[in-house]
């Protein structure tokens, strides 16, 4: 299995550019999330999705959309990049029983993506 | 979610087995421990958890103290490639239909020696 896997690994944008990062999981994980670390920061949740077609904004979800179209697949969009988006971007998943068998807090992370917004 | 404290920086030496303390005096009945690391510029990387009893994976060993005010993660055999952020995590497992990110304090830079 490849756990988590994201593209791009890292990518440059200027001011008001847009993009798309993919997340992808072969574990049959119910929930996904993104996150993005600031440096000296915590992970900070941006948005989330328990199942194919929903999702639910998180912490910090501002200038950020979500599209869960297959059950593996969780893309993060940035439609305007701004600096204050510079950050590292990391996805996780995770099933969506409770504990003791893990559950939501037992989450598997990707390599993360990072973004360097001039 | 209970606080968490945990010392900021530890050192092992490489071979010897690896003991990060992490204290939670405020943890509620229905809160559990989780442990995750992360290795410099990589993404966090779940461990173990435990709600009151002692737990064992192919990874680390945790022993959660009989008050659960404190739990302690061993490593029983460190190698260079341990070194890493250790976070203690306490919150009650969630069983809603949402979700709540992971909140990573400021955990324990262990750094494992040649």
């Amino acid at each position: 299995n490849a756990g988590v896997t994201q593209t791009p690994k890292f990518r440059v944008l200027k001011t008001g550019q847009s993009m798309t990062l993919l997340c992808a999981q072969d574990m049959n994980h119910e929930y996904m999330y993104w996150y993005r670390q600031d440096p000296g920061m915590g992970l900070r949740l941006i948005h989330y999705s328990v199942g194919e077609g929903t999702t639910a904004k998180g912490e910090v979800p501002d200038g950020y959309n979500v599209s869960r179209l297959k059950k593996q697949n969780f893309l993060l969009g940035l439609e305007s990049a701004a600096p204050s988006q510079t950050s590292v971007y990391f996805c996780a998943s995770s099933y969506s029983v409770a504990a003791p068998t893990g559950g939501r807090e037992t989450q598997y992370f990707g390599p993360g993506t990072r973004l360097l917004v001039l | 979610d209970a606080k968490t404290t945990q010392p900021p920086s530890m050192d092992c030496a490489e071979g010897r087995a690896a003991n990060l303390p992490c204290n939670h005096s405020t943890i509620s009945g229905n809160e559990y421990v989780y442990w995750y690391r992360q290795i410099h510029s990589q993404g966090p990387q779940y461990i173990i958890h435990g709600l009151k009893n002692n737990e064992t994976n192919e990874m680390a060993s945790l022993i959660i103290t009989e008050d659960r005010k404190s739990s302690t993660l061993i490593l029983p055999h460190a190698t260079l490639r341990d070194t890493a952020v250790y976070y203690c995590i306490v919150r009650v497992a969630y069983s809603g239909g949402g979700a709540d990110g992971l909140t990573f304090g400021k955990g324990t830079h262990l750094i494992i020696q040649p």
